[in-house]
């Protein structure tokens, strides 16, 4: 089993829609967990850490979910420039070093 | 946040050859990352690069093959030695400036003929 999985999409979605991400991790003893965005031929850009108590950054919300060990993004009112892989980020047991997901590649559609 | 430069942004090189990828930050960071991403692929860490002691290599990388130095708290670089086109590549640098947040370098771009 992968450490983070993560379903790699492709979502087609109309502006406007709401969409949402899971990412499963394997290692409960991960404490640090992030969404980074990553566009084409470009480096990964944080988009949001995900606490405990879940949390919102404008149509952006992060959950976290420990007893399942997932994580999830949702964003609300999709723009056609929130097309991009979104990838999954948990560190290793609570070290610095960062697991990667495969990523979710979202396409939002005018 | 921090702000990370790298260079070269890409290169071409023949096999065999080795080449140096220079990572700079702009603020000074205790911990310095070097991943690699294979088209289509995810990021996978090669090397965790701390300033004063050794890099710690994950598990499929080797130092023989990457070098890397950590000279100071804002600078570190990564050569891909004695490379065969299986090394073509895209290599990132990261640094975590405090928190446990990654910001990564915009990336070399390596073609190995």
């Amino acid at each position: 089993r992968k450490e983070v999985e993560q379903d790699p999409g492709p979502f087609n979605v109309p502006e406007g829609a709401t969409v949402a991400f899971n990412c499963t991790y394997s290692n409960s003893a991960s404490q640090s967990f992030f969404w980074y965005r990553q566009d084409c031929r470009k480096e990964p850009k944080l988009l949001m850490s995900v606490y405990s108590s879940g949390n919102e950054d404008g149509r952006f919300t992060a959950q976290l979910n420990r007893a399942s060990q997932y994580i999830s993004l949702l964003i609300r009112d999709s723009k056609l420039s929130d097309s991009a892989t979104y990838l999954c980020v948990v560190n290793s047991g609570g070290t610095y070093k960062y697991i990667f997901g495969t990523g979710t590649r979202l396409k939002v559609l005018a | 946040s921090a702000v990370i430069s790298q260079k070269p942004s890409r290169d071409i090189c023949q096999r065999g050859t080795s080449l140096t990828i220079q990572c700079q930050v702009d603020s000074q960071v205790t911990m310095m990352f070097w991943y690699r991403q294979q088209p289509g692929q995810s990021l996978t860490l090669i090397a965790t690069a701390n300033q004063g002691s050794e890099a710690t290599y994950e598990s499929g990388f080797v130092i023989d093959k990457f070098p890397i130095s950590r000279p100071n708290l804002t600078f570190s670089t990564l050569t891909v030695s004695n490379m065969s086109p299986e090394d073509s590549s895209i290599y990132l640098c990261s640094a975590a400036a405090g928190g446990h947040e990654q910001f990564f370098g915009p990336g070399t771009r390596l073609t190995v003929l």
